[in-house]
């Protein structure tokens, strides 16, 4: 299985914030990664997929970068909606796994 | 716009199946993947396994000796049947769909399925 590790698994940030979240893959995966964006009691919402490919209706303030084994996720500038748990997906190969997640938080 | 909902028992008892459908509406089953996605509480999401339109099955190897996925077209809803159950299925369950992109654009609300004498 390929396993993806998610770094910083918390992290504490303001409005206005530039926030990146690291997933590492076990083995390559090219550009096979999805991020979703996940808040207390609701269905995990597609962020990000092909690893760049910005979601329809998704706000321009998040981008997705990396290929291989190394992916990043950034938000551009923090907004008080953004405070949530954010997870990543490889879609390379079965079974298809996720990263541990990423909470962020005040 | 595609649109999933997930019914079943919220409650089984240790041991017994656990049983959900997902019924899709608002687009065709025919050529997507299917997909089930559980997130125990307060953990992360674990994919079960998905169901092409047209009946292949890919399962996770951690639960391939309990689950089968199967699908119904003609009624627009595709299962997830797991046996055997314990307290450490009690999960959120997702479906989904695995758009023409490869990804899951398309997710259900969930349903809790607590394991429970």
């Amino acid at each position: 299985d390929i396993q993806l590790t998610q770094s910083p698994s918390f992290l504490s940030a303001s409005v206005g914030d530039r926030v990146t979240i690291t997933c590492r893959a076990s083995q390559g995966i090219s550009s096979y990664l999805a991020w979703y964006q996940q808040k207390p009691g609701k269905t995990p919402k597609l962020l990000i997929y092909a690893a760049s490919t910005l979601q329809s209706g998704v706000p321009s303030r998040f981008s997705g970068s990396g290929s291989g084994t190394e992916f990043t996720l950034t938000i551009s500038s923090l907004q008080p909606e953004d405070f949530a748990t954010y997870y990543c997906q490889q879609l390379k190969t079965y079974p298809l796994t996720f990263g541990p997640g990423t909470k962020v938080d005040i | 716009q595609v649109q999933l909902q997930e019914s079943g028992p919220g409650l089984v008892k240790p041991s017994e199946t656990l049983s959900l459908t997902c019924t899709v509406s608002g687009g065709s089953m025919s050529s997507y993947y299917w997909t089930w996605i559980r997130q125990p509480p307060g953990k992360g999401l674990e994919w079960i396994g998905n169901i092409y339109y047209s009946g292949g099955t890919n399962y996770n190897p951690s639960l391939k000796s309990r689950v089968t996925i199967s699908v119904d077209t003609s009624k627009n809803h595709f299962s997830l049947r797991l046996n055997s159950v314990t307290a450490a299925d009690t999960a959120v369950y997702y479906c989904a769909k695995r758009e023409s992109s490869g990804y899951h654009h398309y997710w259900g609300q969930g349903t809790l399925v607590t394991v429970s004498s």
